[in-house]
């Protein structure tokens, strides 16, 4: 069966400090994968998503940015976090056309 | 603009008390609704995905409907354990082939004994 795993849990970080959030997917073979944001009392923002290696595209453009080093591998980055970078951060893969997307356990991100 | 818009924004029930949670959308070219449910500190778990209207789904007290302008999730005889923030998400067709998921803020279900 397929699993996704984040990583960390929790991250508390000063603001201007760099950023590197895990995602990595198994049992399945190029998933779509996805970046989002998901804000206290709002629905889920996405950030990013890849439908192969290398292949990267931005909904919102932002203080991130994101890579897809190998297929089942998907990493959120930022040079400097702001505090509004602040937020829980979910990945997701669907192996694409209609089928439903699957969530990791995410991040809790507090910048201080 | 697409939109989905969930309602109410909590819900409390005593256990056993029926009622319906509401999703209502405005997309162009809908090509699937989802719902999902998420608990304190954790990512959505997938429920249902629902395609067209009149389609129904269930799994153990819960039942997802469609109709061209919203969907309910009815929760039958609810217990303490299904309280939960439920999301409801639809896809939209996106020029390129890329379907993205719009996500509404959720429902907070609290069930009390």
């Amino acid at each position: 069966s397929q699993t996704i795993h984040q990583w960390p849990a929790t991250l508390v970080q000063p603001v201007g400090s760099p950023l590197s959030l895990e995602c990595t997917v198994e049992g399945t073979s190029n998933p779509n994968l996805y970046w989002y944001r998901q804000a206290a009392g709002r629905g889920l923002q996405l950030l990013f998503y890849s439908v192969g290696i290398g292949q990267i595209s931005s909904e919102v453009p932002q203080n991130l940015s994101a890579s897809r080093p190998q297929d089942r591998q998907f990493i959120l980055s930022s040079k400097k976090l702001l505090l509004s970078d602040s937020g829980f951060y979910l990945c997701a893969w669907a192996t694409g056309g209609n089928q439903p997307q699957h969530f990791g356990d995410g991040t809790r991100l507090s910048i201080l | 603009e697409d939109q989905v818009t969930q309602s109410p924004e909590a819900l409390r029930l005593q256990e056993g008390e029926s009622s319906s949670l509401n999703c209502s959308y405005t997309v162009s070219g809908l090509r699937g609704l989802f719902w999902y449910r998420q608990d304190p500190g954790k990512g959505p778990e997938f429920l249902f995905t629902l395609y067209s209207a009149g389609e129904e789904k269930e799994k153990e007290r819960l039942k997802a409907t469609l109709t061209k302008k919203e969907s309910f999730l009815h929760i039958t005889a609810p217990k303490p354990e299904d309280s939960a923030t439920y999301l409801c998400a639809v896809r939209a067709f996106k020029t390129g082939g890329y379907n993205k998921l719009i996500f509404g803020a959720g429902t907070r279900l609290a069930v009390h004994p």
